[in-house]
């Protein structure tokens, strides 16, 4: 099974408000990713986790928060976003870190910031 | 990573073979040619990978030229399910992290 959970499916929010996206695997993956893309976009990498330690933050704003409470589990806290943050929030998780290493992804979370 | 080089859109016939290229000539001997897809508003599904030597699997064959500058993703009975968008992406084996994207081919499987 290569499943990759994301909840919710999609999520409105204002500026002002605090969400929460979830990601789950029980692939036993060590490696969890957040990336995110836009309309007609390829994904781009936003943040790693690899062994539920924070290894890559892309340079992204601190209104996005991931946190990763235990192996099987991948949050991101959103804050104060902007119109412009409106995207496909994709979770991904693979066994390591290493180029052979393939990544699953979830279905995704389609976040509009009004 | 290798940069790659994709068609920017391709159509085939249903029940027809559609023969993806992707250009990578400034591949190293240490990256790996991975092939996902994206179905509409759907996360990126894993099809598959190689090294060196052509891979078969049950979605789709991987053929990697002998100098392993370009490869061709053969998708053997297209059904207009398998209209997305598909993206050819070179890594690294000993390290991975993030998957470049790039551009990626459209591909609309017609009736």
């Amino acid at each position: 099974d290569t499943e990759v959970t994301q909840t919710p499916k999609h999520l409105v929010m204002g500026m002002t408000n605090k969400k929460s996206l979830k990601c789950e695997q029980h692939m036993g993956h060590r490696a969890m990713y957040w990336y995110k893309q836009k309309a007609k976009k390829p994904p781009e990498l936003m943040f790693v986790y690899s062994y539920e330690k924070l290894s890559i933050n892309e340079s992204v704003p601190s209104r996005f928060s991931p946190e990763c409470p235990n192996s099987s589990l991948l949050n991101l806290h959103l804050h104060a976003l902007q119109p412009e943050d409106s995207a496909l929030y994709l979770c991904a998780s693979s066994q390591g870190y290493r180029g052979t290493d393939t990544q699953y992804f979830g279905p995704g979370t389609r976040l509009t910031v009004l | 990573d290798a940069k790659t080089t994709q068609p920017t859109s391709m159509d085939c016939a249903e029940g027809r073979a559609a023969n993806l290229p992707c250009n990578h000539s400034t591949i190293s001997g240490n990256e790996y040619v991975y092939w996902y897809r994206q179905i509409h508003s759907q996360g990126p599904q894993y099809i598959i990978h190689g090294l060196k030597n052509n891979e078969t699997n049950e979605m789709a064959s991987l053929i990697i030229t002998e100098d392993r500058k370009s490869s061709t993703l053969i998708l053997p009975h297209a059904t207009l399910r398998d209209t997305a968008v598909y993206y050819c992406i070179v890594r690294v084996t000993d390290s991975g992290y993030a998957l470049n994207f790039g551009k990626g081919t459209s591909l609309l499987v017609t009736p």
